[in-house]
């Protein structure tokens, strides 16, 4: 079965850092892009960060930019998002999704950044 | 800039069929995009990915209710015999270099 398991979300106080990881299953992780996608509590979708298949590629949002770390590893297929400088305005509900057209979506971690 | 822009809202009765738009912006006309599918308290779902000639593919498990076209700058899901269950917010997106984007959303509702 395809799947995308989301892991690491939960209350951390404004300043502080949290590592989202997502867990592979069912597909050739190491062939594909991945990207983080946030929902904030009643918003749209909102794109955070994509990596190419072997990491050499990194793109951030402007909103997280120097703030959010993105990376891989294919021996473990395993995608991560390390966050830092969190602000209010990061809680959300954090989405991983395979490739461009986002064909596959894990069911999301929840963020909460509030003192 | 690239913009995908959305009705925020829709609606239509059970059984019906109805046409959502998403509207590439000027310079990006060309752009194939996606559609997602959120039901009401769930993560997205993908359901297609439309190319400019109108070609479109679903995602494993969507129904033949769901269908794509496109025209100019302009990206079409239509669902036809519509359920209950396809009341949800639909967003489009698209992806270039540097870069992915997503309309606001469409909420429909089945009446």
């Amino acid at each position: 079965e395809v799947q995308l398991v989301e892991s690491g979300g939960g209350l951390v106080q404004p300043g502080g850092s949290l590592r989202l990881s997502c867990a592979a299953s069912g597909f050739s992780f190491s062939s594909y892009e991945m990207n983080w996608v946030r929902q904030a509590p009643g918003k749209g979708l909102e794109w955070v960060s994509y990596i190419s298949s072997t990491g050499t590629t990194i793109w951030y949002a402007d909103s997280v930019k120097g703030r959010f770390t993105i990376s891989r590893d294919n021996a473990k297929n395993s995608l991560y998002l390390q966050m830092s400088s969190l602000r209010a305005e990061d809680t959300a509900d954090y989405y991983c999704a395979v490739r461009g057209e986002f064909a596959i979506w894990g069911q999301g971690t929840m963020v909460t950044v509030s003192s | 800039q690239l913009v995908l822009t959305q009705s925020p809202s829709a609606s239509a009765s059970l059984g019906a069929s109805v046409k959502l738009t998403c509207t590439l912006s000027s310079g990006h006309i060309t752009y194939a995009i996606a559609w997602h599918q959120q039901q009401p308290e769930k993560g997205p779902r993908y359901l297609m990915k439309i190319n400019t000639d109108g070609s479109h593919t679903k995602g494993d498990g969507i129904p033949d209710r769901f269908s794509g076209s496109s025209s100019g700058a302009e990206r079409y899901l239509t669902i036809s015999s519509l359920q209950s269950e396809d009341e949800a917010d639909y967003y489009c997106q698209t992806w270039g270099s540097g870069i992915r984007v997503f309309g606001g959303g469409t909420k429909l509702t089945v009446l």
